[in-house]
């Protein structure tokens, strides 16, 4: 069964630096597309970012591009979320998310990021 | 990058139906067949339910369905139940390998 398991989230102050982990099993992850979608407290889902298989190719939502870096390592299943110059406007619900072809198909349970002092 | 426009809420009565718009322009659902339907519970990881426009992932029921006229695509719940209370997210390929979501409707079972 297709598992993907979300960890890292937590309070961190405003200019702060937070590293989201999803590990996934249960398929062969280094043949699919990843992505981080968020979900600000009560608000719509807003993707964040993708990667292609191979790790060389990364895609950001324009309101990220600079502060939040996505990654893979390939060998431990797992990708990565690294968060930087966090602002308020950060603090969300996190999923790490499995592509389909072009939409998202498999969705973990979420890691929740706030940023505040 | 700016976000779908859908209505913030509908609802429908036990057996009837009800259609969710999902407002874009032609850079994201007017240029493509990639919008997707997401549902999700209060609490819950969101779910898909439709993909290119019309496909029904297995073990959707095909109560549920999807089309697209221009840049305006809808999602129908037919036979309303119960269990389709819920958060209804459409989701847009946008180019560039980016994507775009609308902002969710509730639908509530009368």
């Amino acid at each position: 069964e297709m598992q993907v398991v979300e960890s890292g989230g937590g309070l961190v102050q405003p200019g702060g630096s937070l590293r989201l982990s999803c590990a996934a099993s249960g398929f062969t992850f280094n043949t699919h597309w990843m992505a981080w979608v968020r979900q600000a407290p009560g608000k719509g889902l807003e993707w964040v970012a993708n990667i292609n298989p191979d790790g060389d190719k990364t895609h950001y939502v324009d309101s990220v591009k600079g502060r939040l870096t996505i990654s893979r390592d390939n060998a431990k299943n797992s990708l990565f979320l690294q968060m930087n110059s966090l602002t308020a406007e950060d603090t969300a619900l996190y999923y790490c998310v499995i592509h389909g072809a072009w939409n998202f198909g498999y969705w973990g349970q979420g890691t929740l990021v706030t940023v505040s002092s | 990058q700016s976000a779908l426009t859908q209505p913030p809420s509908a609802s429908g009565s036990p057996g009837q139906s009800v259609t969710i718009s999902c407002t874009g322009t032609s850079s994201d659902v007017g240029g493509y067949k990639y919008v997707s339907w997401y549902q999700q519970y209060p609490g819950k990881a969101p779910k898909l339910i439709i993909f290119d426009v019309s496909e029904r992932p297995s073990g959707v029921p095909d109560r549920f369905s999807g089309s697209k006229s221009g840049n305006t695509a809808s999602l129908t719940v037919s036979g309303l139940r119960a269990e389709d209370e819920a958060d209804y997210y459409c989701s847009s390929f946008a180019g560039s390998k980016s994507y775009v979501f609308g902002g969710g409707t509730k639908v509530t079972v009368l």
